[in-house]
């Protein structure tokens, strides 16, 4: 069975802390992985992830894959607490289904 | 573009009643996606559609829930009878590819009593 698995579960750091929020698979005929933020409502699009080793960065946020291992890590450097949100990481397949397979999140807050 | 537009926004119904969730899709996106999402059990995602054609429904639950895309703009999931397990956040999303990044709409809260 597919699995997508995040750890850890929740975390709370304060303002400045640099996180590392981890996300392993299990998932057959694997095509990318996908980082996601979630505060209040719907979950908004952070990273897509496809070749190993490439590091995708964003601002505070970076992200890179490592499809040997089968994990993928996002890092926050220098937190502020509008990223207090859940974190969702993604699996997407190929094989004819476009079909995403979550983990349940880590939930981050950060307190002033 | 307003964005995956759902509604109602939040729902509350008591057990055995119908249920429909409303979803209009980004305009161009070929691909819908219906998710429920809980406390235990996360993100699933339920069914998905390719211009208007049901794709994989594998997620869907049971018999009692139902999805229908009659058009490139609406989409809904009816859920009849209705059961307190039912209770979760229920997304929608769209892409303009399988492949492409989902945008999601702001999901209806579901309370069955």
């Amino acid at each position: 069975e597919d699995k997508v698995v995040q750890s850890p579960l929740s975390l709370v750091v304060h303002e400045g802390d640099t996180v590392t929020l981890n996300c392993s698979y299990e998932v057959t005929n694997f095509r990318s992985l996908l980082w996601y933020k979630q505060e209040k409502k719907a979950p908004t699009f952070l990273f897509m992830l496809t070749s190993s080793g490439i590091e995708k960065k964003s601002g505070r946020l970076s992200s890179i894959l490592d499809k040997k291992e089968l994990f993928s890590i996002l890092n926050i450097t220098a937190t502020q607490t509008g990223d207090s949100a859940i974190y969702l990481c993604a699996v997407a397949k190929t094989s004819g289904t476009y079909k995403y397979i979550f983990g349940t999140g880590t939930r981050l807050k950060v307190l002033a | 573009d307003a964005g995956v537009i759902q509604s109602p926004r939040h729902e509350v119904t008591e057990m055995g009643q119908e249920v429909t969730l409303r979803c209009k899709p980004i305009s161009g996106h070929d691909y819908l996606f219906w998710y429920r999402q809980t406390m235990m059990r996360g993100l699933e995602l339920l069914i998905y559609f390719n211009n208007n054609v049901p794709i994989d429904d594998s997620g869907m639950p049971e018999d009692r829930f139902s999805a229908k895309m009659p058009n490139a703009s609406f989409s809904t999931l009816k859920i009849q009878p209705s059961e307190p397990r039912d209770s979760a956040v229920y997304f929608c999303a769209s892409s303009p590819f399988g492949e492409e990044t989902q945008y999601f709409g702001p999901g209806t809260r579901l309370l069955v009593l």
